[in-house]
């Protein structure tokens, strides 16, 4: 059983550009959520797919945007990148029911420069 | 909205103490979670907690769920050199559709341990 894998790891771009990143699920796991972790801070929920629909949305602008793939992969976009966009970009993904069995990946670490 | 505090914000402990660190919130959680984070690595989960008053253990930790619902305590015993990393509480945030996944994270208690 494979686990959480997100591309790239590492990713530098200038401000106003626009950037993907990737996801690929655990095997299994139809549900996937993106996280933003600033330098010394917490994650904070950016929002969620299932089934290939957005499943709530936390306090991001629509710049942040995502799609999940019929294979449970999927992706985050961001769209005119600004400084403060410098963070680790998490994904996580689990089963919809079941409680809290979220298996997070490595992350990919985006700076804005 | 719903915010999570924890305290202390870091922790230098000899090899072989107990720690303990807490998470508080001004708003109820129905669920609390604890998570911990190696360096370049994602969070992973220790202990969920779903019941105001449990009391769970994962071998060397135990953590518990406040009366009140609005705390959560974490206790590591005999400390040793592998639980150098960052913890994490979380729980459920409202964010619309279902709540699974859909987590608010405090901001950290950093632990090292000197051997």
């Amino acid at each position: 059983e494979t686990g959480v894998t997100q591309s790239p790891t590492h990713l530098i771009k200038t401000r106003g550009q626009q950037v993907t990143l990737r996801c690929s699920s655990q095997s299994g796991h139809n549900t996937v959520s993106w996280y933003q972790q600033a330098l010394g801070q917490g994650p904070q929920f950016i929002f969620q797919y299932y089934r290939e629909e957005e499943n709530g949305r936390g306090n991001f602008p629509p710049r942040f945007s995502g799609l999940q793939f019929p294979n449970y992969s999927s992706e985050l976009n961001v769209n005119a990148l600004e400084l403060d966009d410098s963070a680790l970009y998490l994904c996580a993904s689990s089963l919809a029911v079941g409680g809290y069995g979220y298996t997070f990946g490595s992350g990919t670490r985006l700076t804005v420069v | 909205g719903q915010q999570l505090n924890q305290s202390p914000q870091s922790m230098f402990i000899q090899e072989g103490e107990d720690v303990s660190m807490n998470c508080t919130s001004s708003s109820i959680f129905n669920t609390w979670l604890w998570y911990k984070q190696d360096p370049g690595e994602g969070p992973v989960l220790l202990i969920a907690l779903y019941k105001a008053g449990e009391l769970t253990s994962n071998g060397r930790l135990t953590a518990q769920f406040g009366i009140t619902r609005k705390d959560s305590f974490l206790n590591i015993s005999a400390s040793i050199p592998s639980d150098v990393g960052i913890y994490f509480c979380a729980g459920p945030t409202n964010a619309g559709g279902t709540s699974y996944g859909k987590l608010t994270f405090g901001q950290g208690t950093i632990l090292t341990v000197h051997p």
